[in-house]
């Protein structure tokens, strides 16, 4: 049971717009920043999101981030077959002194 | 270029010890905390460990405290992951990463990523 809830699929068709919700608590989400990282089966997970919604270098402005309270959120817009992939939401619990990931979410793109 | 190279891991038996190196290359290694994650077969990210940009600060997840230490050797600009007594569900690909700053408890997104080594617990 990961501290970081995300529903364990989403999908839609090229060209259109998903969400991915991350909830979380007042010791994680609620006073902290989420990072957002998109892992492809056998290759090295890569950071789209940071501090809630900054983009590193190289990552397209489709990718989009959004804190509010103890929830997060990560817009796609433009859906290409290349976004297909497992999503991970990432945060600090203060409470714990961990690091904790959300379960993921499986994106497909139909 | 930054870059995180693993190595160490492999086949061992449940009680078995086995140690992960994690190369790293193209930063100032001394001054970022490290962090090892990893992803259990048809499971998600796992956080592990991580360890402060001076080594003199470490955080384990529940399910490794007490079996797992991390360390580095910033004068080798490594990261290491010593797992004792290991288990079944420990069985997993592990990943070293880069976070971005001198502590893991402010500075906790994961902007470099190695590829991932394969540990099988296993008899």
């Amino acid at each position: 049971q990961s501290v970081l809830t995300q529903p364990p699929s989403v999908s839609a068709a090229p060209g259109q717009m998903v969400t991915i919700s991350c909830s979380g608590s007042s010791s994680n989400i609620g006073n902290k920043y989420v990072s957002w990282y998109q892992h492809l089966p056998g290759t090295a997970p890569k950071l789209l999101i940071y501090e809630n919604n900054k983009r590193p270098s190289g990552i397209p402005d489709r990718f989009s981030g959004s804190k509010s309270g103890t929830s997060a959120t990560l817009d796609i817009t433009e859906l290409q077959t290349g976004d297909e992939a497992d999503y991970y939401c990432g945060t600090c619990d203060t409470s714990l002194s961990v690091l904790v990931f959300g379960g993921g979410t499986k994106l497909t793109v139909l | 270029e930054v870059h995180l190279l693993e190595s160490g891991g492999g086949l061992v038996q449940p009680g078995g010890s086995l140690r992960l190196s994690c190369a790293a290359s193209g930063f100032t290694f001394s001054s970022y905390s490290m962090t090892w994650v990893r992803q259990a077969p048809g499971k998600g990210l796992e956080w592990v460990s991580a360890i402060s940009a001076s080594g003199s600060d470490t955080y384990y997840a529940d399910s490794v405290k007490g079996r797992f230490t991390i360390s580095r050797d910033n004068s080798k600009n490594t990261v290491y992951l010593r797992m004792n007594s290991l288990r079944a569900e420990d069985t997993a690909v592990y990943f070293c990463a880069k976070l971005t700053g001198v502590h893991p408890m402010y500075y906790y997104h994961m902007d470099v990523w190695g590829k991932g080594m394969t540990v099988t617990v296993s008899s």
